[in-house]
């Protein structure tokens, strides 16, 4: 079953904007990942967020993560024409040894140069 | 090198062939994995390895059969598919088979089934 959901499903700015997404998911988690994905090649980690925290930095990028409420946020600040891709949210479900990734459905964003 | 290599990039190949894909990654990751993407949706995980052992195979049909040779290699044999498996294959790896650790993709194969 899918863990994430992503919202909203498709986001268009400007170059320059900032761009707001979100995620929510169902179960408990150890984990909260981001991934960005251009178009028809594989997917890029872009960070992690462990359950125990509650806001990360990296680089453009600012994740926080909201445990009581089941849900995630990235922020890509001062967007740029390259941040053009699809972004998916990924969870681990807080399982044993074998945890495996189930990602969202994940949210296009556009940038218009 | 934090690099996943992924061949051959496109294939289209009939329903009553046989081919292989392959996967390749030099990071000493010890868990492998093989996921499907259909257009305009997420990754579906097909098979997990760990420690060159399957750990998960996620009901995939077994015209899919998956093979680990070492620890730095991974590949999906493919026999009978059908149109409806055209999709893009995407292996990836990571520190170990645990959701705790960041996964690195490949860039995928696109595969067209006629």
């Amino acid at each position: 079953s899918q863990q994430g959901e992503e919202d909203p499903q498709a986001l268009s700015i400007q170059e320059g904007e900032n761009a707001t997404m979100n995620c929510s998911y169902k179960t408990s988690i150890n984990n909260l990942q981001w991934y960005r994905q251009n178009s028809g090649r594989g997917l890029v980690h872009l960070i992690l967020i462990r359950s125990n925290e509650r806001e990360k930095h990296s680089g453009r990028l600012r994740v926080t993560l909201d445990t009581s409420k089941k849900s995630s946020s990235l922020l890509i600040t001062a967007s740029r024409a390259a941040d053009t891709a699809s972004y998916f949210c990924a969870t681990d479900g807080s399982g044993g040894a074998n945890s495996k990734l189930t990602f969202g459905k994940g949210i296009t964003l556009s940038v218009r140069p | 090198d934090t690099e996943v290599t992924q061949t051959p990039k496109h294939l289209v190949m009939g329903m009553t062939n046989k081919k292989s894909l392959k996967c390749e990654q030099h990071m000493g990751h010890r868990a492998m994995y093989w996921y499907k993407q259909k257009a305009k949706k997420p990754p579906e995980l097909m098979f997990v390895y760990s420690y060159e052992k399957l750990s998960i195979n996620e009901s995939v049909p077994s015209r899919f059969s998956p093979e680990c040779p070492n620890s730095s290699l991974l590949n999906l044999h493919l026999h009978a598919l059908q149109p409806e498996d055209s999709a893009l294959y995407l292996c990836a790896s990571s520190h170990s088979g645990m959701g705790n650790y960041e996964q690195y993709f490949g860039p995928g194969t696109r595969l067209t089934v006629t």
